[in-house]
């Protein structure tokens, strides 16, 4: 299985400023014939479903504020989010759907500082 | 979009079964792949299976072969996910969550269903 690994683990940012999410997986997740990064994001409120954001590493999910942007390619991918704004309190989660299992990171907690 | 609601929590003593259904409402299920996901208290995310909303094509995680169905009920718009022979580690909080057929990154989500194994 491809193991996802998050950093850090908790981050604190003021509001307005940027926060920064990495995600690493244990391989290759960009499949060559259609160069395309088999990457999503979510973010997740207590007593919440997680709610999509990003899919192919750097497409945003129709509705999500552009705030909101991925990036990264192979191995290592990155979940920004500029200007943070209170309602962006969340857990966020990284996921690979390349092969199956697909399988999530262990999760980032973002707070305001 | 489709929306998905799950039925309400559930105790179960170690070694029963317990089974979570999903409803979609605003679409069928036809065009989609419904997973099963589910999060433990303080791990991950965790893949458990899915099944094809057309043709009720089934694929688990290794992990729970033997131990996990999804079945689909057309008429009723409903899907199910049967956990057999409950440890006190299935205790987490379910989700049923709607993929296309091929890319499997989940766009809509169930609410959550709570499953609490005691003895």
């Amino acid at each position: 299985d491809i193991v996802m690994t998050q950093s850090p683990d908790s981050l604190a940012v003021s509001l307005g400023e940027r926060a920064t999410i990495n995600c690493k997986a244990s391989q290759n997740v960009l499949y060559s014939s259609n160069n395309k990064n088999y990457i999503s994001w979510y973010q997740k409120k207590p007593g919440q479903p997680p709610k999509l954001l990003i899919y192919w590493a750097s497409t945003r999910e129709s509705g999500v504020p552009d705030r909101f942007s991925g990036s990264g390619s192979g191995t290592d991918f990155t979940l920004t989010i500029t200007s943070l704004q209170p309602e962006d309190v969340a857990i966020y989660f990284c996921q690979h759907y390349y092969t199956t299992p697909p399988t999530f990171g262990q999760g980032t907690k973002v707070e305001i500082k | 979009q489709v929306q998905l609601v799950q039925s309400g929590a559930e105790v179960k003593k170690p070694g029963a079964s317990v089974k979570v259904s999903c409803k979609a409402s605003g679409d069928t299920f036809t065009p989609y792949t419904i997973h099963w996901v589910r999060q433990a208290p303080g791990q991950r995310l965790e893949w458990l299976g899915w099944i094809n909303g057309d043709n009720g094509q089934t694929r688990y995680s290794q992990k729970f072969q033997g131990r996990v169905s999804i079945t689909k009920d057309t008429s009723a718009n409903t899907v199910y996910m049967e956990l057999r022979r409950l440890i006190s580690q299935d205790t987490a909080v379910y989700y049923c969550a709607t993929s296309g057929w091929v890319f499997h990154y989940f766009e809509n989500w169930g609410q959550g269903t709570l499953v609490s194994v005691s003895s």
